[in-house]
């Protein structure tokens, strides 16, 4: 089966800019999550959806984080405007709702690095 | 407070040789408990999970097992390979929150 896709892999802007990420989760997963991962520390979720409904999204940033998951499938997360201390690897996963034990299936990521 | 911690925080071993990871866990009620490893540019990429009845399971040259009395988990590599050089990350499930605790995450490199 194909993989978690995710682009652009890097991106540079600077502070004040905006940007956005894109994802395409494997073929039939309801359950679709991005995280942020900084330099030498464990992905930190920002939003899950199930479908295209939101699930959790405690933790985004809601005053310069959006994301959304039209029709349940591809998910774009957009940054606006950008801080310095946004640089990091945006990862995107995806589970099938089936099996809570399921385990995550991760893109490769897209490095932002924000001057 | 859900916590998972992992130790050490970085580690260098040469080739061949074998290590062992640690992770602690104050994550209740516990559901299971996964292990990642994640390649220098790439996403995590599940190992293998350990659910509250399981107290070894092998991979190939990885053997994970769980303690759930004192909420440990240790993951074992043997005779280590250059390719094995990635962080590995401890996520533990919460039962009935849908929320998935993350560790920091271990860092090693294996020198030839």
């Amino acid at each position: 089966e194909a993989g978690v896709a995710q682009s652009p892999r890097y991106k540079i802007i600077e502070k004040r800019q905006s940007v956005a990420f894109w994802c395409n989760p494997i073929s039939g997963h309801a359950t679709l999550y991005w995280y942020q991962q900084i330099l030498g520390q464990g992905p930190k979720l920002l939003i899950q959806f199930q479908n295209n409904g939101v699930v959790d999204d405690s933790q985004l940033p809601k005053d310069r984080f959006s994301a959304e998951r039209l029709k349940g499938v591809d998910s774009t997360l957009k940054i606006q405007p950008a801080k310095l201390e946004d640089s990091a690897v945006y990862l995107c996963a995806s589970r099938t709702v089936l099996g809570r034990d399921s385990p995550l299936h991760f893109g490769n990521g897209t490095r932002l690095t924000v001057t | 407070k859900n916590q998972v911690e992992q130790s050490p925080q970085s580690l260098i071993i040469l080739e061949g040789k074998n290590c062992t990871l640690q992770c602690n866990y104050t994550v209740s009620p516990f559901s299971n408990l996964r292990w990642y490893k994640q390649d220098t540019g790439r996403g995590p990429v599940s190992l293998t999970i350990m659910t509250f009845s399981e107290n070894t399971k092998s991979n190939g040259r990885y053997t994970a097992t769980l303690d759930a009395d004192t909420k440990q988990s240790s993951l074992h590599i043997t005779a280590s390979q250059l390719s094995d050089s990635a962080s590995y990350i401890c996520v533990v499930s919460a039962r009935g929150y849908n929320k998935l605790i993350f560790g920091a995450g271990t860092r090693l490199a294996v020198h030839p």
